[in-house]
């Protein structure tokens, strides 16, 4: 069975560092595209960061030089390291796997239950 | 940077009637790569369409994607208890990054 479980968040200080964890089951992270993916609280979907099965990775603008995604393939999971944390950084941190790692398979086929991340002083 | 505008913000209906949701595109999106996602209170989003039109596994038949390069809509031709969620669309085409609508709420009337 596919699944990712998330791990690694809670509160930080603004301006503070965090790491989050994605532990696959089932399936190979570097056989995937692996997405992290946000939700403020009361607020829509964001993409925030991926890394194609072949290595390259994507960041939204507004993480952009601040958040770094990689992966480990022995442990067989995917991070997601954030520094200079701000408020507006505040959300439940989904990570999301791709069906497969061809063009046409790069939909969120498993999502993880999330870890809340909250940025205050 | 594709922007996906998803209309109605709310839609109040009761069980057994038809609801249409709208998902808009800024561009056109890259050979129909569209998903769709359903979200409960509490809970991870679960994929329910992809490519525009194709139902993952263990989706009921009532829900029906359609539509291509700028305008695509998820149909639930009849709704059950089951169904009053929130939903988003999705791109996943071409180069990050991989733009969400605003989501369209669909609450019991």
């Amino acid at each position: 069975e596919v699944q990712v479980v998330e791990t690694g968040g809670g509160l930080i200080q603004p301006g503070g560092s965090l790491r989050l964890s994605c532990v696959a089951s089932g399936f190979i992270v570097n056989r995937k595209y692996m997405n992290w993916v946000r939700q403020a609280p009361g607020k829509g979907l964001e993409w925030v960061s991926n890394i194609y099965a072949g290595g390259d990775t994507y960041y939204a603008d507004s993480v952009k030089g601040r958040f770094t995604i990689s992966r480990d393939t022995s442990r067989n999971t995917l991070y997601l390291q954030m520094n200079s944390l701000r408020a507006e950084d505040t959300a439940i941190y989904y990570c999301a796997s791709s069906r497969g790692e061809t063009y046409d398979e790069r939909f969120f086929d498993s999502w993880g239950q999330g870890t809340l991340v909250t940025v205050s002083s | 940077e594709i922007v996906l505008t998803q209309s109605p913000g709310t839609l109040s209906l009761t069980p057994g009637e038809r609801a249409t949701l709208s998902c808009r595109a800024s561009q056109s999106v890259t050979s129909r790569s569209l998903a769709w996602y359903q979200q409960k209170p509490g809970q991870a989003p679960r994929l329910l369409i992809y490519a525009a039109s194709s139902r993952t596994t263990g989706i009921p038949d009532r829900f029906t994607g359609s539509g291509s390069g700028t305008d695509f809509t998820l149909t639930i031709s009849r709704l059950e208890p089951e169904d009053f969620a929130v939903y988003y669309c999705q791109q996943y085409g071409g180069t990050p990054p991989w733009t969400f609508g605003q989501g369209t709420k669909v609450e019991i009337k």
